[in-house]
């Protein structure tokens, strides 16, 4: 069965360094899209970055990159540069069948990033 | 280009009540979804529209849901009667096809 797993429930970082949230995986489809969110106290889900199975490389989008280890079925999200905008929920999710019409999106339990000055 | 609205942003009514959340989509986006997210637990996907059809309803609770996208523009979701569990985040999300679903702000329901 599908399923996401977020196993930090909650993160720190200082201002200005790097965080990696992590995100695992399991599916049987071998077309599957992955996805980061990050949800702000306002409550809006903001879409960050995506990363296709079929994709060569690691996507990056600005401060975000996302370490996609296939055969470890991880998709983890680095944030560089940490800026105090940055704390909110981060939820990682993932779309079956990139090419087979298959469209809802599974999400993990998320990881709340708190960083500090 | 707006994105994602939703209407109420919150609302608070009493077990048994009707209630009708409203989702307007990105402008030519064909695809529509709803999720939600109940207190303590995950978001979970409840159905969705491909213009006016719908595609997959496979998370719809249970027969007090019911969803709709007459035209194939903007989307309803009818809580009838609510329950104290139905209480949580109603998000709504849009998108091309088989690319990303951008969300809009989400309604909180409070069933008391």
């Amino acid at each position: 069965a599908q399923k996401i797993t977020q196993t930090q429930p909650g993160m720190f970082v200082q201002e200005k360094e790097a965080v990696t949230l992590d995100c695992t995986y399991d599916t049987s489809d071998p077309s599957y899209g992955l996805f980061w969110y990050k949800q702000p106290s306002s409550g809006e889900m903001i879409f960050l970055i995506y990363q296709g199975s079929y994709d060569q490389q690691n996507a990056t989008e600005g401060r975000y990159s996302l370490n996609f280890q296939k055969a470890r079925k991880s998709a983890n999200l680095v944030i560089s540069a940490s800026q105090l905008g940055d704390s909110a929920m981060y939820f990682c999710a993932m779309r079956e069948g990139i090419a087979g019409g298959y469209n809802k999106l599974i999400f993990g339990a998320g990881t709340r990033l708190a960083v500090h000055p | 280009e707006a994105g994602v609205t939703q209407f109420p942003s919150h609302s608070v009514i009493e077990k048994g009540q009707t209630v009708t959340l409203r989702c307007d989509p990105i402008s030519g986006h064909d695809n529509l979804y709803w999720y939600r997210r109940v207190m303590g637990k995950e978001i979970k996907f409840l159905l969705h529209f491909v213009k006016e059809s719908k595609q997959d309803e496979s998370g719809m609770p249970n027969n007090r849901f019911l969803a709709e996208r007459t035209g194939g523009t903007y989307s309803t979701l009818k809580v009838q009667p609510a329950e104290l569990e139905d209480s949580g985040v109603y998000f709504c999300a849009s998108s091309t096809g088989q690319e990303t679903q951008y969300f809009g702000p989400g309604t909180r329901l409070l069933v008391l």
